[in-house]
């Protein structure tokens, strides 16, 4: 079945620093790829999308790159806030249907 | 109202009460959702309503119960919970047979079972 694995967090980051979060996903024919992010106290929001290979999905600083040849699509932002604190959730949708399949969620922790 | 919204926020309930959470989409989608999330476990997918079909995660338990009246609304209703049923309970809709299907998130229900 559908898989997707996320690195173990925390991850706890000074403020100004350089963020990967690494995914890389189990899926049959060509799923569309997601990051997810929920502040304390919130339900998940869309950060970015993308839906075939190469595809780079970008938003609020943040990208992530579809790549098909090695099943990933890490989250990357070049200088993180300490408002970017939060838990991170990659996710992946086969096409054709409804019900998608989330990565068991990172913790970012940006100090000042 | 915009969005996705869920009520109440917070709910404390003892095990033999019987309780309602719900759920209203403002945003003409066709599938609603309800998740689970509990500390340091995976988010959990219980119920699905695709076109008022219902998909249900078998491994749910029974004390718990959905209903989906319409493409709008989305109730879970419960009865002689457990304490281990303590977590947020995430409700989402998305628009089945899209592109991208993303998944549009509710603030969430705060549930404490005594």
């Amino acid at each position: 079945g559908d898989s997707v694995t996320q690195m173990e967090g925390p991850v706890t980051l000074s403020e100004e620093a350089f963020l990967t979060i690494n995914c890389t996903y189990t899926a049959t024919g060509y799923p569309s790829l997601f990051w997810y992010v929920q502040y304390p106290g919130e339900g998940l929001q869309l950060l970015l999308k993308a839906t075939k290979a190469d595809d780079k999905g970008s938003n609020k600083g943040f990208e992530a790159t579809y790549r098909k040849e090695t099943t990933s699509f890490h989250l990357e932002k070049g200088s993180v806030q300490v408002s970017d604190s939060a838990v991170y959730f990659c996710a992946l949708q086969r096409e054709g249907s409804y019900i998608p399949t989330f990565g068991r969620g990172t913790s970012l922790i940006v100090h000042p | 109202e915009t969005g996705v919204t869920q009520t109440p926020r917070h709910l404390v309930m003892g095990m033999t009460n019987k309780k309602s959470l719900k759920c209203e989409q403002h945003l003409g989608h066709n599938a609603m959702y309800w998740y689970k999330q509990s500390a340091k476990k995976p988010l959990e997918l219980m119920f699905v309503y695709s076109l008022e079909e219902r998909v249900e995660n078998n491994s749910v338990p029974s004390r718990f119960s959905p209903e989906c009246p319409n493409s709008s609304h989305l109730f879970l209703h419960l009865h002689t919970l457990q304490p281990e049923d303590s977590a947020l309970y995430l409700c989402a809709s998305s628009q089945e047979g899209t592109v991208y299907n993303e998944q549009f998130f509710g603030p969430g229900t705060r549930l404490t079972v005594l």
